[in-house]
């Protein structure tokens, strides 16, 4: 099976613009959630979709923003960039197994405010 | 609120070395994923645990849960360099759809 993907791989944006990252899961995988990553912050939870429907939601303000194609595909959206939004986006695509609740990630998107 | 905290946060050693990261927490975890991330990727599942007291082996690496499924251990045998990147751990905490993630340690390895 072909792995998550993403893209674009690395985006260069001006403060107070705005980016669409787009993550397309693992074949079968219904569960696409989204990270955001920063030197000394780990992974921070943004949101987490199921069937087209937000079914968590992490602590980040509402210019961040996502949602669910019928095919899984998943799309996140940054309005009004700030300089401190420049970090690395992860996208995992979730599988409920006989091993429990799986995430496999896709290689991000390294975002660039400046 | 769930969390997990990792230790040591940063582990600097020479080749064929051994070492051991902790993953702990008050809470109780149905399963937890240890992964591996290297520089400007993204994480890749190395394993996961599910039963308390369970060990599972990948080449040098060890991986235990704990009896209680509070805690985790990853211990490291002959450190190589190729072992190097950072290693987190998630545990899959009250919703099932959401995993609670350690703050990471990074790991280097010096030849």
């Amino acid at each position: 099976k072909a792995g998550v993907t993403q893209t674009p791989r690395y985006l260069i944006k001006t403060r107070g613009q705005q980016v669409t990252l787009s993550c397309s899961p693992i074949s079968g995988h219904r569960s696409v959630s989204w990270y955001q990553q920063t030197p000394g912050q780990g992974l921070q939870f943004l949101f987490e979709y199921f069937s087209e429907t937000q079914r968590n939601k992490g602590n980040f303000p509402g210019r961040f923003s996502g949602r669910q194609f019928s095919n899984s595909r998943s799309e996140m959206n940054v309005s009004t960039l700030e300089l401190g939004d420049s970090a690395l986006y992860l996208c995992a695509s979730s599988w409920q197994g006989a091993q429990g609740y799986e995430q496999y990630f896709g290689p991000g998107t390294r975002l660039t405010v400046t | 609120t769930q969390l997990l905290e990792q230790s040591p946060q940063f582990l600097s050693i020479q080749e064929g070395e051994n070492l051991t990261v902790y993953c702990n927490s008050s809470s109780v975890f149905s399963s937890l994923q240890w992964y591996r991330q290297e520089p400007g990727e993204g994480p890749v599942l190395l394993v996961t645990v599910v039963t308390g007291g369970e060990v599972k082996k990948l080449k040098r690496l060890t991986f235990q849960f704990g009896d209680a499924r509070k805690d985790s251990s990853l211990h490291i045998t002959a450190a190589q360099p190729g072992d190097t990147g950072l290693y987190l751990c998630a545990g899959a905490g009250d919703s099932n759809y959401q995993l609670i993630w350690g703050a990471g340690t990074k790991l280097i390895i010096k030849p």
